[in-house]
């Protein structure tokens, strides 16, 4: 099992391009989710999706949205890039049902750079 | 909504030293706290976890304690190895509903 994985890996934009991070999971997952990564912030959840067609917003939604068309992808969409959405962002899943959310697994991250 | 602050930003010590990192949170309804280690260029990923109907789990040379009292749980390490070097995030969760709230992470060195 490849478990969770990212692509790209690393991406430099510069303002007002536009640009889709795509995860993908072989878990099986109901439950997939994208954080954002800042030094001393911690990891922020942007969307995250409940099951295959469902998405919903996290604590910073702005500037980004998301699909899941299949069960195993998650795609992130930034349509005009900002420098402030330099980051590493990084996808995970997890299991649904009473404590689904519990245990996620993330990807290796993609670290995208705005100029 | 939930908060979670973490102490301390980072963290050296020496190997074989012990390493204790602390977090608070803000939500009573919260019953669920994994902490998760990231390694370099990698994703985080789970160490280990308590609920809160225990106060203290351990697991070889990491443990981890709850009150629940005082909103706080905390991240022991013993006997550190160079290869505990990484960023540690603690989280917690009410798991009816709730999401996943991460600390801001500490930066654990382990000199040899």
């Amino acid at each position: 099992n490849a478990g969770v994985t990212q692509t790209p890996k690393f991406r430099v934009l510069k303002t007002g391009q536009s640009m889709t991070l795509l995860c993908a999971q072989d878990m099986n997952h109901e439950y997939m989710y994208w954080y954002r990564q800042d030094p001393g912030m911690g990891l922020r959840l942007i969307h995250y999706s409940v099951g295959e067609g469902t998405t919903a917003k996290g604590e910073v939604p702005d500037g980004y949205n998301v699909s899941r068309l299949k069960k195993q992808n998650f795609l992130l969409g930034l349509e005009s890039a900002a420098p402030s959405q330099t980051s590493v962002y990084f996808c995970a899943s997890s299991y649904s049902g009473a404590g689904g959310q519990e245990t996620q697994y993330f990807g290796p991250g993609t670290r995208l750079l705005v100029l | 909504g939930e908060n979670v602050e973490q102490h301390p930003s980072t963290l050296s010590v020496q190997e074989g030293d012990s390493a204790v990192i602390k977090c608070t949170y803000s939500d009573s309804a919260s019953n669920y706290f994994p902490w998760y280690k990231q390694e370099l260029g990698k994703g985080p990923q789970l160490i280990i976890d308590i609920r809160s109907n225990v106060g203290e789990k351990k697991d070889q040379r990491i443990a981890v304690t709850l009150n629940k009292t005082a909103k706080h749980f905390s991240l022991h390490i013993t006997e550190t190895q160079p290869e505990d070097s990484a960023v540690y995030f603690c989280a917690a969760i009410n798991n009816q509903g709730g999401k996943l709230i991460f600390g801001q992470g500490t930066e654990l060195s382990v000199k040899p």
